[in-house]
């Protein structure tokens, strides 16, 4: 069954720099997903993830997927302290109406 | 607009009592999930669906049922409430591999 790790779950970053947020699965995963939840509120979608070297950008935040690595990365560049938020990536196959979803990675940018 | 509407954002019931938590989506989209979210543990999926009147089990069925009559709601079902389900539950919807739309949560206490 597929499981779906992030890291780091906990991030506290300086605004202005540059970070990275991990998502590994399991098993085969031909879409991934990422998720933002501010505190207090539901999931925002963000990107969607549909093919092997798949790079979506928008504002600071760009994701990709490598689903030979069974990895998809979210990058932040320059952040700023309105990113602040729980981010979630989830994934799974074409074939499941399902996707599963990390654990989540609680991002705090320090003004 | 996407909308998927929860019926309460807040709700207190007792231990025993038989809990009914709805969910509406006006996009004509297929398929529909309920979660629960819970400090530390990410999204949990308790039931999905993915057409009218039919229904999968998620990761987490027990003690929860469901119910999809028509095509734009879904009802969870707390058969008989037990303290260990107060949590935050989500629902949401999605068509195809789009991403899933979420609600606003009901945040859910059993004294």
């Amino acid at each position: 069954e597929l499981k779906v790790e992030q890291n780091p779950l906990f991030l506290s970053m300086q605004e202005g720099k540059n970070y990275t947020i991990y998502c590994n699965y399991s098993t085969t995963s031909d879409r991934l997903y990422w998720y933002r939840q501010d505190p207090g509120k539901s999931l925002e979608s963000l990107f969607v993830l549909l093919s092997n070297g798949a790079v979506k950008q928008e504002g600071r935040l760009m994701a990709s997927l490598d689903t030979k690595a069974r990895l998809s990365t979210l990058h932040i560049t320059a952040a700023v302290h309105d990113l602040s938020a729980t981010y979630f990536c989830a994934g799974g196959p074409l074939r499941d109406d399902k996707i599963i979803f990390g654990k989540g990675t609680r991002l705090h940018i320090l003004p | 607009d996407v909308k998927v509407t929860q019926s309460s954002r807040y709700l207190v019931k007792r231990t025993g009592e038989k809990v009914f938590l709805e969910c509406v989506q006006d996009m004509d989209h297929e398929n529909m999930f309920w979660y629960r979210q819970d400090p530390g543990l990410g999204l949990r999926l308790i039931y999905f669906s993915y057409d009218v009147k039919m229904k999968e089990k998620g990761d987490i069925p027990e003690g929860y049922s469901v119910s999809r009559e028509k095509k734009e709601r879904f009802s969870l079902i707390l058969e008989s409430a037990s303290t260990n389900q107060t949590s935050m539950y989500l629902c949401a919807s999605s068509a195809g591999w789009g991403p899933q739309h979420f609600g606003d949560g009901t945040r859910l206490s059993i004294l």
